[in-house]
């Protein structure tokens, strides 16, 4: 139990474009998830907070309007980086935690590269 | 939450059993050692935790200090699959989100 899968798994974009990626939870309801990003050889960086039916908290630094996050179901939620640019290239990782509980859950992760 | 001190590499023979160190001096009494590990390109995968009491489950065992000021995961038959970044975190459960250091990278060998 508590899967969590991210699709897609890989995407190669040319700058400028949007990307979307989504997260979902596929055996268990998410009240909240979570949105990381890990540059190679870095550690995973918390960029946003997401509850359900409400707006998404961004960490400080990251622009809210250029990570779009949506989070309109207890089993989806959506990271659409807007007019992506060849920085936003990353490993970007999201987690879901079980209503209810403590545990965070993580995706397989996507890997995005803006040419 | 606490800050956590990891070594930055550990090396394993397989076979043999790891034991990774985490130093959690600050640690307040109402928070948890949590342990996650993340293969490469691989999203985190959460290991084990626990508050001052030892735990084991199927993947490894977890060894708290009495003084709760460090803790050493086991892995006690280290296998290639093993090979990972291990990341130890204190968070209070329930309400704080998991924050990563650096973690220790793990390189198990034939």
């Amino acid at each position: 139990g508590a899967v969590v899968s991210q699709h897609p798994s890989r995407v190669i974009c040319k700058s400028g474009t949007s990307v979307k990626i989504e997260c979902r939870s596929l055996d268990f309801q998410a009240t909240t998830m979570f949105w990381y990003r890990q540059f190679p050889k870095q550690s995973l960086m918390l960029m946003a907070t997401s509850n359900e039916g409400s707006k998404a908290t961004y960490e400080q630094g990251v622009e809210k309007d250029k990570f779009l996050i949506n989070h309109a179901s207890l089993t989806l939620s959506t990271l659409t980086v807007t007019s992506a640019h060849p920085e936003d290239s990353s490993f970007y990782i999201c987690s879901a935690r079980l209503a209810g509980l403590n545990e965070q859950f993580f995706g397989p992760g996507t890997r995005l590269t803006v040419l | 939450d606490a800050k956590t001190t990891q070594p930055p590499s550990m090396d394993c023979a397989e076979g043999r059993a790891a034991n990774l160190p985490c130093n959690h001096s600050t640690i307040s009494g109402n928070e948890y050692v949590y342990w996650y590990r993340q293969i490469h390109s691989q999203g985190p995968q959460y290991i084990i935790h626990g508050l001052k009491n030892n735990e084991t489950n199927e993947m490894a065992s977890l060894i708290i200090t009495e003084d709760r000021k460090s803790s050493t995961l086991i892995l006690p038959h280290a296998t290639l699959r093993d090979t990972a970044v291990y990341y130890c975190i204190v968070r209070v459960a329930r309400y704080s989100t998991l924050t990563f250091g650096k973690g220790t990278m793990l390189l198990v060998s034939p």
